[in-house]
């Protein structure tokens, strides 16, 4: 089976600064991981995935994760917020391996970036 | 290339009636998945149909069913509406053959029952 816990519902930055958004995550089996973003009243937009390869993955609007299997983690960053990336994101797993496309998410963090 | 599409975007039912949503899959893309994200929650897994056939279902009551049609496209149908079923339903496709693939999502539908 499948988890995903994102700690912070809420993270507050000012605009220029770190954007660390943690994500931790359960796994029986090999996982691939997702980072989607959610803009008010819109569906979900991919960000970056890891499948395999490269535990650094690099993804859209400058934001990048990190692949930690000792620490079962998969947190998303962004050197230097801007304005814009104030939305909603999720983290999510799916079991590699599994024919089933299942994807589990978090509860979502909320990013707020103050001018 | 062609993306997700879902209608309506707003729907506002009572209690104990049916609704029925629609998706569209992006071009190239076999498998639909649908998800219910209530206010404040991550997305939660309702069904995937693949081959036209339900293929893996979540958590949910036999009330929620689906159907996929030969072009790929989808519908969602909840009978008996609840207060509870109030939420954002979106689909998303993928190709059955790429494990790894990215799910892409519609921009949702979303449902109010009163």
């Amino acid at each position: 089976a499948q988890s995903v816990t994102q700690l912070g519902s809420h993270v507050s930055v000012s605009e220029g600064a770190l954007v660390l958004l943690r994500c931790n995550y359960s796994s029986s089996v090999p996982p691939y991981l997702f980072w989607y973003v959610q803009y008010p009243n819109q569906g979900l937009q991919l960000l970056l995935k890891y499948t395999t390869g490269a535990t650094l993955v690099k993804g859209i609007n400058g934001f990048e994760a990190e692949f930690k299997k000792s620490e079962t983690s998969f947190h998303l960053t962004k050197p230097s917020a801007h304005m814009s990336d104030a939305a909603e994101y999720f983290c999510a797993v799916k079991g590699r391996g599994s024919t089933l496309g299942r994807l589990y998410f978090g509860r979502g963090t909320q990013l707020t970036v103050w001018p | 290339e062609t993306g997700v599409t879902q209608s309506p975007t707003h729907l506002i039912k009572t209690r104990g009636q049916q609704v029925t949503l629609r998706c569209s899959s992006q071009s190239g893309h076999n498998t639909v998945s649908w998800y219910q994200q209530a206010l404040g929650q991550g997305p939660q897994f309702i069904f995937q149909y693949y081959r036209e056939e339900e293929n893996g279902r979540g958590n949910f009551p036999p009330r929620f069913s689906g159907l996929q049609f030969p072009n790929y496209s989808s519908e969602l149908n909840v009978n008996a509406l609840e207060l509870d079923d109030s939420a954002l339903y979106l689909c998303a496709s993928s190709s059955w053959d790429k494990p790894e693939g990215t799910q892409y999502f519609g921009p949702g539908t979303r449902l109010l029952v009163l």
